[in-house]
């Protein structure tokens, strides 16, 4: 069964760092892109960053860029998500996702993990 | 970057009625690259349909999707009270991937 489990979340003041992370089974994780994606509290999802099989094509949504970096350790079988000067904008429930194909884009995600949740005080 | 627009954002229909939602994208993308999730309150999203049109294992048949271009739908034939949920399209075209925003789905 694959499974992906993130941990890493909690509360955090305005302008530190966190990082999170995904740990995967149940599949051959690195044959698989991976993404992040949030959602705050009552509104819609949103795609955070991805990252390809090998780790070489990466993407982010351009209200993390500069301050979020996403990596994998294929060996570990674990997605990452490095976060900095965060905001209150940033309190959401993360995601890790795999991805059916091994490109940041053109595929679909599934399964999700169950989510950590970040919150951000002022 | 690509924006997508669903509607409604919410609907409420009876137990046996076949209810519509629509997803617009700001441009043309290949149906290849549109999909719908379905989250259950409390619960992470799970893939619902892919590539427009193709149910993910295991969905019941009484979800269907359509589309091409810019303009998709998402039907839910016979509702059933387990299918109380957000419904969100999704496209994977080009980066930034991007999500509708939802459109919740209530029982009467």
């Amino acid at each position: 069964e694959v499974q992906l489990v993130e941990s890493g979340g909690g509360l955090v003041e305005v302008g530190m760092s966190l990082r999170l992370s995904c740990a995967a089974s149940g599949f051959s994780f690195g044959e698989y892109a991976m993404h992040w994606v949030r959602q705050a509290p009552g509104k819609g999802l949103e795609w955070v960053s991805g990252i390809s099989w090998n780790g070489h094509s990466i993407g982010y949504a351009d209200s993390v860029k500069g301050r979020f970096t996403i990596s994998r350790d294929n060996a570990k079988k674990s997605l990452y998500l490095h976060m900095q000067s965060l905001t209150p904008e940033d309190t959401a429930m993360y995601y890790c996702a795999k991805d059916a194909g091994t490109a940041v884009a053109y595929n679909w995600f599934d399964p999700w993990g169950q989510g950590t949740l970040l919150t951000v005080s002022s | 970057d690509v924006r997508m627009t669903q509607s409604p954002s919410s609907l409420s229909a009876f137990v046996g009625d076949t209810v519509t939602i629509t997803c617009r994208a700001s441009q043309y993308i290949d149906y290849s690259y549109l999909n719908w999730y379905q989250q259950k309150p409390g619960k992470a999203p799970t893939l619902l349909i892919y590539a427009a049109s193709t149910l993910q294992t295991g969905v019941p048949s009484r979800f269907s999707g359509s589309g091409s271009g810019a303009e998709f739908t998402l039907t839910i034939s016979d509702l059933q009270p387990e299918d109380l949920a957000i419904y969100s399209c999704q496209q994977t075209y080009s980066t930034p991937i991007s999500f509708g925003g939802g459109t919740r789905v209530g029982i009467k």
